[in-house]
């Protein structure tokens, strides 16, 4: 089955600057990449995603890029907020599973 | 429109003790999931239905979770008997099906905490 793999484990990032999450997949016929945002207490919320056939896809100040050759995916994250903190799960979809990454503790200080 | 609904939103039990899970999906979506998410980690799928038929639960815990959705649309997951591993929140998910659409969206989840 899928493998994801999910770096850095915390994120520290002072408000305004940018923040990175990386992860990496292991079958190469994944098709479907969502991210994720889970806030304390609450479930996870979809955020943005790419499918298999696109490089890069944006929406405001979020953009995912995938590397299909290296079979890995990215999250950035631009002028961050603090509101912005929260815990982010990448995930891989492979036929009818979605396998998700173990998470990355993003914290936006003000 | 409605997001996915889920109760109750904390359960505390001890140990051999059952316990049920309720799910309403966002209406219209006709796969629904069950996921555990022990604290530290992200979801693990547990059980996938198409309507009301089973598409795969190749990790549910079967000697003691069971889940079901009779009617196609609201779904419920029991465990008999718990164990203290079986501490974990568990969500629920539906998405669309057919068309490509993989976007799965998430309810609140149950906060199960077995002592």
């Amino acid at each position: 089955g899928e493998n994801v793999e999910q770096h850095p484990s915390t994120l520290s990032v002072q408000e305004g600057d940018s923040a990175v999450i990386k992860c990496t997949y292991s079958d190469s016929a994944s098709n479907y990449f969502p991210w994720y945002k889970q806030e304390l207490g609450k479930g996870p919320q979809l955020i943005i995603d790419i499918r298999s056939n696109v490089g890069e896809k944006k929406d405001q100040r979020i953009a995912v890029t995938l590397n299909k050759t290296a079979k890995h995916f990215s999250l950035h994250i631009t002028e961050t907020q603090p509101e912005d903190s929260a815990v982010y799960f990448c995930a891989a979809h492979l036929f009818n599973d979605m396998r998700f990454g173990a998470g990355t503790r993003l914290t936006v200080k003000p | 429109e409605a997001g996915v609904a889920q109760s109750p939103r904390y359960k505390i039990i001890e140990k051999r003790q059952s316990v049920a899970f309720w799910c309403n999906p966002i209406s219209g979506h006709a796969t629904l999931y069950w996921y555990q998410q022990i604290l530290g980690q992200g979801p693990k799928l547990l059980i996938q239905f198409q309507n009301n038929g089973v598409v795969d639960d190749s990790q549910l815990p079967k000697d003691r979770f069971s889940a079901e959705r009779l009617k196609g649309v609201d779904s419920t997951l029991k465990i008999q008997p718990a164990k203290l591993e079986d501490s974990a929140v568990y969500l629920c998910a539906s998405s669309q099906s057919g068309g490509g659409s993989y976007e799965q969206y998430f309810g609140p989840g149950t906060r199960l905490t077995v002592t």
